[in-house]
């Protein structure tokens, strides 16, 4: 059993850039949600993505969006880069939707010049 | 709207000591809480949430609804205990999960 992986790592971009952020979920997994950890606080949900449809959202622009696969991985693309980004993006992966165990990736550290 | 509350960013407690991290939260209805750890150099992981009822590494957490609470527990802390500690809720049938900012456990020898 394969957990969740991320990548990058780490990434660096400018301000106005655009970014796309990937995650494979733990085997057998059919939903991946996405969130951001600002420095100091906890994870704020962006979104989630269930059987490749959106199933829910945070309050986040338009500017971040996501995509998920039939394999059940996933993409978090942001637009219009700002400084504020500048973030830990976690996704999370579980079995289903609503109150499930979310198995969390080591995330990728966006940074915002 | 939903919020979930840790009011200590920081808590120290000597090995062997009782220890006990707040989370206090906010829901129109029946949320699901759960507590998750992250070790150092480790990524997040759930520690328990409280449908199972259950202890998880000496930790027990009761949700008392009335004072909408949710606080974690552990008689005697010991060293490995030493992490950042998350309460989370969600709804029973949503997609969104909200989280506190965190609690910091050191457990000093």
């Amino acid at each position: 059993e394969t957990g969740v992986t991320q990548s990058p790592t780490h990434l660096i971009k400018t301000r106005g850039q655009q970014v796309t952020l990937r995650c494979s979920s733990q085997s057998g997994h059919n939903t991946v949600s996405w969130y951001q950890q600002a420095l100091g606080q906890g994870p704020q949900f962006i979104f989630q993505y269930y059987r490749e449809e959106e199933n829910g959202r945070g309050n986040f622009p338009p500017r971040f969006s996501g995509l998920q696969f039939p394999n059940y991985s996933s993409e978090l693309n942001v637009n219009a880069l700002e400084l504020d980004d500048s973030a830990l993006y976690l996704c999370a992966s579980s079995l289903g939707t609503g109150t499930r165990i979310q198995y969390f990736g080591a995330g990728t550290r966006l940074s915002v010049l | 709207a939903q919020r979930v509350t840790q009011p200590e960013k920081l808590l120290s407690v000597f090995k062997g000591a009782p220890v006990e991290l707040k989370c206090n939260y906010s829901y129109s209805g029946s949320p699901e809480l759960f507590w998750y750890v992250q070790y150092s150099r480790q990524r997040l992981q759930l520690l328990l949430r409280h449908i199972s009822r259950e202890s998880i590494k000496g930790f027990t957490a009761d949700l008392n609804k009335g004072e909408t609470s949710f606080h974690l527990k552990k008689p005697f802390a010991q060293e490995e205990d030493s992490a950042m500690y998350y309460c989370a809720l969600s709804g029973p049938s949503e997609g969104k999960s909200t989280f506190g900012d965190g609690t910091t456990l050191t457990v000093k020898p």
